[in-house]
């Protein structure tokens, strides 16, 4: 597709459930990323994926996250036993090479 | 550990009238830096980036103005519109990082009609 497309684009968990966030990102693209938004407040990053490969997930808060993008192109974000702290705007973003970042619209997590 | 500092978080500006925010930041080896526009229910966008190698780079409406010494860099929004009524979010990254944004806490921009 023309952009980065991500679902769920809301998911509601009931504190404890596990939840599984979707990025397609720009056809191509081998730089995929993503980040958390709290509100009102700028995107952190998360994790960094050059195709297959997660070279980077210093940013991942706990144990409980996880991703993964087996065939370099789809990416997967995952929570398990989700808790209140982990409700924000999950974003992802892709780039042919680092600069020039294509963000998502982002999935927004309620935990209650 | 908040490594780029964005003020002011919130901003209001008659139509016409220049936006003018700005940014601080810590890591000198940041060596590129963008400005991204947010709009509600959206993710942000790509609006104007600077290297640190010169001072000031200008695209339509918008130019950012960059202070290597002082560490300082800020967006200038000209003859401001309506429809310029967003979130503006300046970040850093360096080579070194494979390119992650480190992200200001954002400005919430509203241009008065």
């Amino acid at each position: 597709g023309a952009g980065v497309s991500q679902s769920p684009r809301y998911k509601v968990a009931k504190r404890g459930q596990d939840v599984a966030l979707r990025c397609d990102p720009i056809s191509g693209h081998v730089s995929l990323f993503w980040y958390q938004q709290a509100l009102g407040q700028g995107p952190e990053f998360l994790t960094y994926f050059q195709n297959e490969a997660q070279l980077d997930k210093s940013g991942l808060p706990s144990d409980r996250f996880f991703a993964e993008r087996p065939e370099g192109s789809v990416s997967t974000l995952k929570i398990q036993r989700t808790q209140q702290e982990d409700s924000a705007v999950y974003l992802c973003a892709s780039s042919l090479q680092g600069y020039g970042y294509t963000f998502g619209s982002g999935t927004r997590l309620t935990v209650v | 550990q908040q490594q780029v500092k964005q003020s002011p978080q919130s901003l209001i500006v008659q139509k016409g009238g220049i936006s003018i925010i700005n940014c601080a930041y810590e890591n000198t080896a940041f060596d590129y830096f963008p400005w991204y526009q947010q709009f509600p229910g959206k993710g942000p966008a790509l609006l104007i980036a600077i290297r640190p190698d010169v001072s000031e780079k200008k695209e339509g409406r918008f130019t950012i103005s960059f202070n290597k010494s002082a560490k300082q860099f800020s967006l200038h929004i000209m003859d401001s519109q309506p429809g310029d009524s967003a979130t503006y979010f300046c970040a850093a990254s360096y080579s070194g990082s494979a390119r992650q944004l480190t992200f200001g806490s954002g400005t919430q921009l509203t241009v008065l009609p």
